[in-house]
C-alpha cells in the first residue's frame, strides 16, 4: 500500500493553456474523488468515480474541465484554456467501497501565469 | 445541501496543553459520518479522527477525541498534550451516508493550529 499518487506536484503555466494531472489510487480502491482546494479555503468536491463510471461532477467543473478514469485504475483531469481563476490545489483521494474513509494524495499545486 | 462552519480561523496552544477546535454543520439526514483531517504545511491531508452520527459514545483515538452534540449539529475535536507535531491546518468534514450518492466530503473553511514550545 504506497498511497494515493498525485502527478505533478507542482504546475505552472500560462493562461489559455491546457493542464492535465494525474492520481494513482491505492491499489483496490474503486471509488476515486477529485477536490479543488483555493488559498485558505477547504476542499470542494470536484468530481467523483466509481470503478470507470464518472458517476458525480460538481456544479464547479466547467466544460473546460474533463475528467477520465480509464480501466477502473488511474484518474486524468484535464483543464482546457486555463484562466486564473483555475489556480488551486487538485487533490485526488480514493476509498474502498463500504463507508471506507477518502485517502487523499499530496496534491497538484496549478499556478497560472 | 450540507454545510460545515468552523468559526475559529487561527489557534494557538502551549506545547502539552490541551486545546479545541470547533465545528458546526448543518444537514436533514440522519445517518452521516463526521471528520476531523489534519493538513500539515505542503504535506497531504490525514484522516485525525471519526464519529458515526448514529454513535452516541464520542470517538477518542489516543490524545484525540471529539465533543459530538447530534441535536446541537456541532462536532468539537480535542487534542491533549499538545505536541510540535500537531501543529497543522484542521478541517472538519461531513459526509452523506446515502446509499445512491457519491458520499463525497463537505469540508468547513479550516483552523490553522500553532503550537507554542
Amino acid at each position: 500500500d504506497t498511497g494515493v499518487s498525485q502527478d505533478p506536484r507542482h504546475k505552472i503555466t500560462k493562461r489559455g493553456q491546457n493542464v492535465t494531472f494525474r492520481c494513482d489510487p491505492i491499489s483496490e480502491h474503486n471509488r476515486l474523488y477529485w477536490y479543488r482546494q483555493t488559498l485558505g479555503q477547504g476542499p470542494e468536491f470536484l468530481t467523483y468515480f466509481q470503478n470507470e463510471a464518472q458517476l458525480e461532477k460538481s456544479r464547479l467543473l466547467s466544460d473546460r474541465f474533463s475528467a477520465e478514469r480509464p480501466k477502473g485504475s488511474f484518474s486524468t483531469l484535464e483543464i482546457q484554456r486555463t484562466e486564473q481563476g483555475d489556480s488551486a490545489m487538485y487533490l485526488c483521494a480514493s476509498s474502498l467501497a463500504n463507508n471506507q474513509p477518502q485517502h487523499f494524495g499530496d496534491g497538484t499545486r496549478l499556478s497560472i501565469l | 445541501a450540507q454545510t460545515v462552519t468552523q468559526s475559529q480561523p487561527e489557534m494557538s496552544v502551549q506545547e502539552a496543553e490541551t486545546v479545541t477546535l470547533s465545528c458546526t454543520y448543518d444537514t436533514s439526514e440522519s445517518d452521516y459520518y463526521l471528520f476531523w483531517y489534519k493538513q500539515p504545511p505542503s504535506r497531504q491531508m490525514i484522516l485525525v479522527i471519526r464519529q458515526e452520527a448514529y454513535k452516541q459514545q464520542n470517538a477518542t483515538e489516543n490524545r484525540f477525541s471529539v465533543n459530538f452534540q447530534k441535536a446541537a449539529k456541532s462536532f468539537s475535536l480535542k487534542i491533549s498534550d499538545s505536541q510540535l507535531g500537531d501543529a497543522a491546518m484542521y478541517f472538519c468534514a461531513y459526509r452523506s451516508e446515502m446509499i445512491q450518492g457519491a458520499q463525497k466530503l463537505v469540508f468547513g473553511q479550516g483552523t490553522r493550529l500553532t503550537i507554542n514550545p
